[in-house]
């Protein structure tokens, strides 16, 4: 069963707008990360966030996590093209060495 | 490095036929995943090796799915016999530990004709 659910399921903007996913969980965690994929392609890690940190940056990345409504957002500010692709958040859940990861984001950003 | 080398990438079969799928993880990587992709089930663990020792493979769908890791640079996931409904895309992915980033490779795309 999925342990994240992502929200949207599908995001459409322009280049240089901001993109906001979200993130909501069940079960306490050790960390939470997010992913990229490319279509047709494997996925990339982004950024770690552990269940002690607020908030994390990378970049153009910026993670929250609120551990007391077991949710995270990923931000991507002044999105390009080449930022068109599916967004996945994954959880450590820590009783096991093993990510379980979210239902994704479709990003489409259009020039 | 190379990153985490799968093969083939591509691989088209008849229903019935036995179907071995490769992986090179990242040398220095502890930890080898097996993960499945589908439209219908998203991303799925079937199986993960710790030090080439399976740990998990509760996600193995069926007895006709196996996983082996012989060493740490080689491990292989069996599906003997294929069938239809085994059609996905399958990744394999390593990680220096079991808390920290995973590294993918390109998957293989599996068609169980």
């Amino acid at each position: 069963s999925q342990q994240g659910e992502e929200d949207p399921q599908a995001l459409s903007i322009q280049e240089g707008e901001n993109a906001t996913m979200n993130c909501s969980y069940k079960t306490s965690i050790n960390n939470l990360q997010w992913y990229r994929q490319n279509s047709g392609r494997g996925l990339v890690h982004l950024i770690l966030i552990r269940s002690n940190e607020r908030e994390k940056h990378s970049g153009r990345l910026r993670v929250t996590l609120d551990t007391s409504k077991k949710s995270s957002s990923l931000l991507i500010t002044a999105s390009r093209a080449a930022d068109t692709a599916s967004y996945f958040c994954a959880t450590d859940t820590g009783t096991a060495s093993k990510l379980t990861f979210g239902t994704g984001t479709r990003l489409q950003v259009t020039l | 490095d190379a990153g985490v080398i799968q093969s083939p990438r591509h691989e088209v079969t008849e229903m019935g036929q036995e179907v071995t799928l490769r992986c090179k993880p990242i040398s220095g990587h502890d930890y080898l995943f097996w993960y499945r992709q589908t439209m219908m089930r998203g991303l799925e663990l079937l199986i993960y090796f710790n030090n080439n020792v399976p740990i998990d493979d509760s996600g193995m769908p069926e007895d006709r799915f196996s996983a082996k890791m012989p060493n740490a640079s080689f491990s292989t996931l069996k599906i003997q016999p294929s069938e239809p409904r085994d059609s996905a895309v399958y990744f394999c992915a390593s990680s220096p530990t079991g808390q920290s980033a995973y590294t993918f490779g390109s998957g293989t795309r599996l068609t169980v004709v």
